[in-house]
């Protein structure tokens, strides 16, 4: 069981907007940035968005992510069939064995 | 550009042991923390251990705290994760990953099977 709770799907249409939750704890998402990766089929993961929001250089402005308090959300708007993938989120927690934390995983289905 | 190769995977038997190796290339290596990410088939990520830029500190999960260790050799560029003890369980593709996990290598197989 992740310590960071993600729902395991997700779907939209072509065009649609879509949201990906990931829930923590004070430990973690409360006090720590929060990175999301997304690893298409296959492949190794690619980073995102790191430090809640920020998208590095080549990620669509499509992709945007926020956090508030202990949970926080990767948005994907106008959705492409290339977006079909699975997406995690990622925090460090600085509880008692301080170490990174993932999220369980999106898969993410374009219909 | 930057670049980071695994190596070192394998099948292996319960029990014995195996190091990977991960070597980067286009970035200066000794700025930078470094981390191994595995992924089980089918399953998600797990984050496995990271260690700082000049090697002085390192965390590991608890799954694999007193069996892994991770290390770097910065003259050489390159990063390491000697893994002892090992069980079926720890049957994953191995990734290293650069910074705040900001690029990725392609990944390693460890099967560990009898």
């Amino acid at each position: 069981q992740s310590v960071l709770t993600q729902p395991p799907s997700a779907s939209g249409t072509p065009g649609q907007r879509v949201t990906i939750s990931c829930s923590g704890s004070s430990s973690n998402i409360g006090s720590n940035t929060v990175n999301w990766y997304q690893q298409l089929p296959g492949t190794a993961p690619k980073l995102l968005i790191y430090s809640n929001n920020q998208r590095p250089s080549g990620v669509p402005d499509r992709f945007s992510g926020s956090k508030s308090g202990t949970s926080a959300s990767l948005a994907i708007s106008g959705l492409q069939s290339e977006d079909e993938a699975d997406y995690y989120c990622a925090a460090w927690d600085d509880s008692l064995n301080a170490h990174w934390v993932f999220g369980g995983g999106t898969k993410l289905t374009v219909l | 550009q930057v670049q980071l190769v695994e190596s070192g995977g394998g099948v292996v038997q319960p029990g014995r042991s195996l190091r990977l190796s991960c070597a980067a290339s286009g970035f200066t290596f000794s700025s930078y923390g470094m981390h191994w990410v595995r992924q089980a088939p089918g399953k998600g990520l797990e984050w496995v251990a990271v260690i700082s830029y000049d090697g002085s500190n390192k965390y590991y999960a608890d799954s694999v705290k007193g069996r892994f260790t991770i290390s770097r050799d910065n003259s050489k560029n390159t990063l390491y994760l000697q893994m002892n003890s090992l069980r079926a369980e720890d049957t994953a593709v191995y990734y290293c990953a650069l910074g705040y996990m900001d690029v990725w290598g392609k990944g390693t197989t460890v099967t560990v099977s009898s």
